[in-house]
This record gives structure tokens, sequence and C-alpha cells, in this order.
């Protein structure tokens, strides 16, 4: 079983739906749970990070931790066409060094048509 | 914010070349990462350093090295490129902290 697993789509939804974006993971040393987003040909970018479970939000994205469930979601409302990329969920636990280290998911691709 | 420069954005190299992919980042970061992606295959971690002239392997390092000779600067090296590390190669700093790394534009190499 792979540590995280994220489902790599694509995603086509129309201009102005709410996206439901979903990761799931197997390691419980997991603390910091993140999501980035990759526009095409350029580096990922971090969008949003939480540290416990429960909801944190940022404009039209919320990101939600299940730890009991081992379940992170990110929504986007009200989605728009510059929200097309690729989104990849990240988690990190204590690695070498006493540094975090992240584990990464593969990458959902979403297409947000006007 | 941290700034993770990568030098070059497209690359184009021929078999057995030896290349260099340089990284910069201007925040004092210890540690530094080299990733390539590949579509279906994701993020795939080649090297990390947590330190000056210190490295440790990730998951793919074979046919690559590695250099940190200052603490801002993190080169990857293809010893004798070849047409299977054809792909976009990332670079990532962080000050070790649990929330996430910091990641360079890419240079997306081609290997002919």
């Amino acid at each position: 079983q792979k540590e995280v697993e994220q489902d790599p789509g694509p995603l086509s939804v129309p201009e102005g739906a709410i996206v439901s974006l979903n990761c799931t993971y197997s390691n419980s040393a997991f603390q910091y749970f993140m999501w980035y987003r990759q526009y095409s040909r350029k580096g990922p970018e971090l969008l949003m990070y939480t540290y416990s479970s429960g909801n944190k939000e940022d404009g039209r994205f919320t990101a939600q931790v299940d730890k009991s469930s081992k379940y992170i979601s990110l929504f986007i409302r009200d989605s728009q066409p510059s929200d097309s990329a690729t989104y990849l969920c990240a988690m990190s636990a204590m690695g070498r060094a006493g540094s975090y280290q992240l584990t990464f998911g593969k990458g959902t691709k979403l297409s947000v048509i006007p | 914010d941290v700034k993770v420069t990568q030098s070059s954005r497209y690359l184009v190299k021929r078999t057995g070349e030896k290349v260099f992919l340089e990284c910069v980042q201007d925040m004092d970061h210890e540690n530094m990462f080299w990733y390539r992606q590949d579509p279906g295959l994701g993020l795939r971690l080649i090297y990390f350093s947590y330190d000056v002239k210190m490295k440790e392997k990730g998951d793919i390092p074979e046919g690559y090295s590695v250099s940190r000779e200052k603490k801002e600067r993190f080169s990857l090296i293809l010893e004798s490129a070849s047409t299977n590390q054809t792909s976009m190669y990332l670079c990532a700093s962080s000050s070790g902290a649990g929330y996430g790394y910091t990641f360079g534009s890419g240079t997306r190499l081609t290997v002919v």
C-alpha cells in the first residue's frame, strides 16, 4: 500500500462548480497536511497547510483533515478557469536530522471549463 | 518569500554528456531537495541535503550525484545523460519545519 493515495483524474468541471479533491494516507506519523497547486510547466506552490484535524478556510479554498479516517480533502468553491492546474496533496513527518520530510500524492489534474 | 531559483528552464543535451543543474535559495534554509516529475509517476526524490557537504540518497539516485559546497546552492549532476533521464527536474528548499517546501520553477531536460 502506498503511503499517500490520490486519484489522478483528470477532473473536468464547469465554471462555478464546487470541486472536491481528496487523498488518503496510511502513515499515522504524518503531522502536517498540505495542498500544492502546480500550473503547467511550473513548479508546485504551497496553497494551504493544516496541522490538526478539522477545517481551514482561505477565501474560496477549504482544507479538511480527518486523522481518524486518514483522509484529507480540498474544496474549491465557485471554481474559476484560473483554478485549472494539478493539485498535489502532501504530508510531513519528522525525518532524519530533526527535520520534517514530505510525502506527496501523485496529483489530480483539474480543468475548469468556462 | 523564499525564492528558489533554477538556472535553466529548458535544456537539451546529448546522450553521454555530463549535465549540471543548479539551484540557489535565498532564505538560509538548511534543507534542499532534488526531484524529478514524470507523467503518471508524480514527484520522485532523487537526493536531498540537510546541511553543507551533507547528502542523502532519495528514492531514485541511480545515474545522479549532487554537490552542496555552500548552504544556498545545491547542484544535481547527471554523470552521463541518457534518454530515460528526460524529465522535469524540480529543486526545493525548506527550513525543516513541517509545513512544506518551496519549489523552483523547474528545468525541463530533454536528452537526445
